[in-house]
């Protein structure tokens, strides 16, 4: 079946420091691959995402790049500030983009 | 203002009384879905509907029911709540097979 696995937190980080958070899955087709990232008290906002393999997804200074041969998708930004601070969600949904399977989050703390 | 409500925001409720939480977005999305968060778990999907009058289970579907009878509502029933039904619960929606998801604020369910 599809299932998403993703590093566990709580990760902490100095500000301008290098993030990275390891997402994996397993998928029966060709899904396309999201990360969301939820602020505290919010619902999920999508912050990139990837269809294919080898597309990298980008935004807001935040990239992943879809592996096939490695079925992985993780999240890096060269230089975090206080305010990516949050629960980062790796996604996927299957081949006709219905049902979603998310990771269990990583929570993510920014300190000056 | 593009958004997903849902209300209410807060419910305490006990075993078995029925209840409803009510979900609407006002960007004309076909696919709306459910969602419950709990720790360590991420978020679980619990029904989603490609459009009026159609929708399927996702992964957690057992204990609820939902309805799709016009475009923009899409309320989750608890028929006989329990416990084990405590959780925060996303609504969210988006253009079919987007992947782009608009998420609720989210409602947090507590049955004693």
């Amino acid at each position: 079946g599809n299932s998403v696995t993703q590093m566990e937190g709580p990760v902490t980080l100095s500000e301008e420091a290098f993030l990275t958070i390891n997402c994996t899955y397993t998928a029966t087709g060709y899904p396309s691959l999201f990360w969301y990232v939820q602020y505290p008290g919010e619902g999920l906002q999508l912050l990139l995402k990837a269809t294919k393999a080898d597309d990298k997804g980008s935004n807001k200074g935040f990239e992943a790049t879809y592996r096939k041969e490695t079925t992985s998708f993780h999240l890096e930004k060269g230089s975090v500030q206080v305010s990516d601070s949050a629960v980062y969600f790796c996604a996927l949904s299957e081949g006709t983009g219905n049902q979603f399977y998310f990771g269990t989050g990583t929570s993510l703390t920014v300190i000056p | 203002e593009a958004q997903v409500t849902q209300n209410p925001r807060y419910l305490i409720t006990v075993t078995g009384k029925k209840l409803t939480v009510t979900c609407s977005q006002n960007m004309n999305h076909e696919y709306m879905s459910w969602y419950r968060q709990d720790p360590g778990l991420g978020l679980r999907q619990i029904y989603y509907s490609m459009n009026v009058e159609v929708t399927d289970k996702g992964d957690v579907p057992e204990g609820y029911k939902v309805s799709r009878k016009e475009k923009r509502n899409f309320p989750l029933i608890l028929e006989s709540p329990s416990p084990n039904q405590t959780s925060l619960y996303f609504c969210a929606s988006s253009r079919l097979g987007d992947g782009e998801q608009y998420f609720g604020p989210g409602t947090r369910l507590t049955v004693t």
